[in-house]
């Protein structure tokens, strides 16, 4: 019972496009939220994450969305570089726990 | 300084065999974490370890698996009589204390064949 779950496997995006990565989850207890980014041979790196009391967060070219009634989560980057190109996993942790439960990822593909 | 590092890279072992796998963590990070992916699938937690306290196993699959962290610092899995479906890449992450950012290593990819 996947309890995160990344419905698209990869997503191709123009550069300088805004690039919309989702993730929705089934658990309304989750509370913290986080996105990690990973490229090939390397382990995955914290990008951004967001709390349950927030509905957003924004650092530099990404921002984090939360909708808890739809239990849906958005990564927004815009606007999208050749370097973005990466594997993204969302990940989220129930009441604060340091266990993340993970989603499959969602490979990136950036688009000269 | 130094990220998380693994060893070795890539393993490749025969059915009912076992295995170790090395996690050094950045130094001075208290919290080490070891996590399992398998193909197609996200990161699964396995275990836990924060200081002297009692490690967290809950995320281990079987009694093959057993971990062990050795004067806070370097953690070794090690994985008995192993079968194909332990196939998967084994990450390791720190942080400097739990709930902080965890960094993770570059994984051992195993394979069993």
């Amino acid at each position: 019972d996947q309890q995160v779950k990344q419905n698209s496997p990869s997503l191709s995006v123009q550069e300088g496009r805004i690039s919309i990565l989702n993730c929705d989850y089934t658990n309304s207890m989750f509370d913290y939220f986080l996105w990690y980014k990973k490229y090939p041979a390397e382990g995955p790196t914290f990008l951004i994450s967001i709390s349950s009391i927030k509905d957003k967060n924004e650092d530099g070219r990404f921002t984090v969305f939360l909708n808890k009634s739809a239990k849906h989560l958005s990564l927004h980057i815009v606007p999208s570089q050749p370097g973005d190109s990466a594997v993204y996993f969302c990940a989220a942790s129930l009441d604060s726990n340091y266990q993340l439960i993970w989603g499959a990822g969602t490979k990136l593909i950036i688009k000269p | 300084g130094a990220g998380v590092s693994q060893s070795p890279s890539n393993k490749v072992t025969e059915k009912g065999k076992d295995v170790e796998l090395r996690c050094d963590p950045i130094s001075g990070h208290t919290a080490l974490y070891w996590y399992r992916q398998s193909l197609g699938q996200g990161l699964e937690f396995l275990i836990y370890f924060q200081g002297n306290s009692a490690p967290d196993k809950s995320g281990l699959p079987s009694d093959r698996f057993s971990a062990e962290r050795t004067g806070g610092s370097v953690s070794t899995l090690t994985i008995q009589r192993t079968q194909q479906e332990d196939s998967a890449v084994y990450l390791c992450a720190s942080s400097l204390e739990v709930w902080e950012t965890q960094y993770f290593g570059p994984g051992t990819r195993l394979l069993v064949l």
